[in-house]
């Protein structure tokens, strides 16, 4: 299976700032997906990460707030912009494979202050 | 919407067998079964999947009943590492994966 490295594992940032998380694997991926997670909450799909076009936002999720790149197969960036205390919460990059599980990055805790 | 229903949560006795349900009522043909499992502080990690047939592999088995509306992942021995949040989770032709709110196992030494 895949490796996932994500970056930076944790953060503490100002309100009205922005951060920029770094998905990157060890390996060509064709699906790559952002996740968030709220305190004591389950998983939530922002995003699938597309190469070489806009990503794909749920419901909820726009590219203003979350906008994401693709540039190669191995990587991906997740941006948080203009965060508020809300925006708060563990960030992960997961990929796929057809026919295999699919992998999560360990994840990104955000801490706005 | 998850469209997958587990228990809120299970406890076991480690060395012993759990055996975690799920409902799918609405599955469609071509929708697989993925599990997951969360450890604290961690992302979550691949269990198992299938779509018909049951699976077994080195962490678990998975067994999907013949109308494919439930499913049970079988962990056969319990160790205290089992710990954590467990997802059932309908993997559809897009590729998405939806998480519900999942069972929290909880083994006893």
């Amino acid at each position: 299976s895949a490796v996932i490295s994500q970056k930076p594992s944790r953060d503490i940032c100002q309100r009205g700032t922005s951060l920029t998380i770094q998905c990157q694997v060890d390996s060509q991926v064709t699906m790559m997906f952002w996740y968030r997670q709220q305190p004591g909450q389950s998983l939530t799909l922002i995003a699938t990460a597309n190469q070489g076009s806009e990503a794909t936002y749920e419901s909820g999720f726009v590219i203003d707030k979350f906008p994401i790149s693709r540039p190669n197969l191995t990587f991906s960036t997740l941006t948080v912009s203009n965060m508020s205390p809300e925006d708060s919460s563990i960030y992960l990059c997961s990929v796929g494979d057809v026919g295999y599980g699919y992998t999560f990055g360990s994840g990104t805790r955000l801490t706005v202050v | 919407d998850a469209k997958t229903t587990q228990p809120n949560s299970m406890e076991s006795n480690e060395e012993e067998p759990v055996h975690l349900p799920c409902n799918h009522s609405t599955i469609s043909g071509t929708d697989y079964i993925h599990w997951y499992r969360q450890l604290p502080s961690q992302g979550p990690e691949y269990v198992i999947h299938g779509l018909t047939s049951n699976v077994n592999n080195r962490m678990a088995s998975l067994a999907i009943a013949e109308d494919r509306k439930s499913s049970t992942l079988i962990l056969h021995r319990a160790t205290l590492r089992d710990a954590a949040v467990y997802y059932c989770i309908r993997r559809s032709n897009d590729y998405k994966l939806s998480f519900g709110a999942g069972t929290t196992v909880t083994v006893r030494a």
